[in-house]
């Protein structure tokens, strides 16, 4: 298994560029999710999905879309980047039966904007 | 909702010794997880240990071990032994058991910085 893959690893935008940043599970999970993380902020859910098709906003959802085509891909969308987006963004899976609720994250993307 | 609070940016120890981070956390779900993971600088998120809030017993993992104190909804890391690789950034963090709108998210502390050193 490779986990969850996220690419690019590293990307630098201009101010209004749009891009996609990739998120892959081969885990079979139903829950994904994409996290940012700013210094001294510790990780904030950006959204969320609990199965293909099915698609919900997180704490800091403005300025980002997603969607959920296949249970294996969940790409996250800058419509038009901004200065404030410059983060590191993780994307992350886990089952949502029960059982002990851990979330496997994929290594990140650095994304700075000019 | 859930909060999760970290009150230690940073904290430092020597090698071969113990140090313990601290966190609190304020919930009004009835099950939850807790959990600690570790980011080294290479930023990669690494699980360390996990509590299911309705066990009693601390949970141990070879060094690592908490204190889970549910009443006082504190969840602190006991790392023993301290190693040069201990060295990372230590995210405490919770997740909601069930169904409805906070299913699956984690809750994440602001990390405490662990500096190991020789």
């Amino acid at each position: 298994n490779a986990g969850v893959t996220q690419t690019p690893k590293f990307q630098v935008l201009k101010t209004g560029q749009s891009m996609t940043l990739q998120c892959a599970q081969d885990m079979n999970h139903e829950y994904m999710s994409w996290y940012r993380q700013d210094p001294g902020m510790g990780l904030r859910l950006i959204h969320y999905s609990v199965g293909a098709g099915i698609t919900d906003q997180g704490e800091v959802p403005n300025g980002y879309n997603v969607s959920r085509s296949t249970t294996e891909d969940f790409p996250l969308r800058l419509l038009s980047a901004a200065p404030s987006q410059t983060s590191v963004y993780f994307c992350a899976s886990s089952t949502t039966t029960a059982g002990l609720g851990e979330q496997y994250f994929g290594p990140g993307t650095r994304l700075t904007v000019t | 909702a859930q909060t999760v609070t970290q009150s230690q940016p940073e904290m430092s120890v020597q090698e071969a010794e113990t140090v313990t981070l601290s966190c609190t956390y304020d919930t009004s779900e009835n099950n939850y997880y807790l959990f600690w993971y570790k980011q080294p600088p290479s930023r990669q998120m690494i699980l360390v240990i996990r509590q299911e809030a309705y066990k009693q017993q601390n949970a141990t993992e070879n060094r690592f071990s908490v204190n889970f104190q549910k009443a006082a909804k504190s969840f602190s890391l006991k790392i023993s032994d301290s190693q040069l690789g201990d060295t990372a950034m230590y995210f405490c963090a919770s997740r909601p058991v069930g169904r409805g709108s906070t299913l699956g998210r984690l809750y994440f502390g602001r990390g405490t910085q662990l500096t190991v050193w020789p």
